[in-house]
């Protein structure tokens, strides 16, 4: 069983360019969860989407960013006209049906640089 | 809203025990976890505690809570240079369910040979 994948897992891009960073949950799971980490910092929670639905965005910033989790294919989390504060590692998780416990599993990130 | 602390750096040698601690200020919070981040890599989730238990063990690893306190720890035995890592603690709010977690930002432990 596949782990949460992520791509691409180094992206760069000037200011103003658009970066799109995707995840593919783990097989099962139907709900799926951004987080972004700052340098020398902990995850800070953005966004909580379930197949078609946004659950939870209280932690997006109210411009430039979106996301999405279509019926098919992967979750995207879409940063549009990047400025230097956008540079991270953006990770995506995923828990299963049952959760109870929240149990979040995560992908490797992608490290986005903007110069 | 909910905060988790944790100090930022522990070196240890090789084969003593290492005790990573947090506190956190939200006394509602039902499951407590610890995940370890290797460089380059994402969150592993190493284990978590529900509120009502004090001490969880799972081979090497053993959990406190002191749910008076607010305060978690993770206890590491026989530690190896594999155990060199950044350890973050972080709590999921009240209820059961699914919600986002609140991280701390991480303990980096340094293992000595």
């Amino acid at each position: 069983n596949a782990g949460v994948m992520q791509n691409p897992r180094h992206l760069v891009r000037r200011r103003g360019q658009e970066a799109r960073l995707r995840c593919s949950p783990m097989k099962g799971h139907s709900h799926v969860y951004w987080y972004r980490q700052l340098p020398e910092e902990g995850l800070k929670f953005m966004v909580y989407l379930q197949k078609e639905n946004i659950i939870d965005e209280s932690g997006m910033p109210k411009e430039r960013f979106s996301a999405e989790f279509p019926k098919e294919g992967p979750s995207i989390l879409r940063i549009q006209q990047v400025v230097r504060g956008d540079s991270a590692a953006y990770f995506c998780a995923s828990s299963p049906p049952s959760s109870g416990r929240n149990e979040q599993f995560f992908g490797p990130g992608t490290r986005l640089t903007v110069l | 809203g909910e905060d988790v602390e944790q100090s930022l750096f522990l070196s240890v040698r090789e084969g003593d025990s290492s005790v990573i601690n947090c506190t956190y200020t939200d006394s509602s919070s039902t499951y407590l976890y610890w995940y370890k981040q290797e460089p380059g890599a994402g969150l592993q989730l190493l284990t978590y505690i529900f509120s009502n238990m004090d001490m969880k063990q799972d081979q090497r690893l053993t959990v406190l809570l002191n749910k008076k306190d607010k305060h978690l720890s993770l206890r590491i035995a026989d530690t190896q240079t594999g155990d060199s890592a950044i350890y973050f603690c972080a709590e999921s709010g009240s209820g059961t369910g699914r919600r986002a977690l609140t991280f701390g930002s991480g303990t980096r432990l340094q293992v000595q040979p």
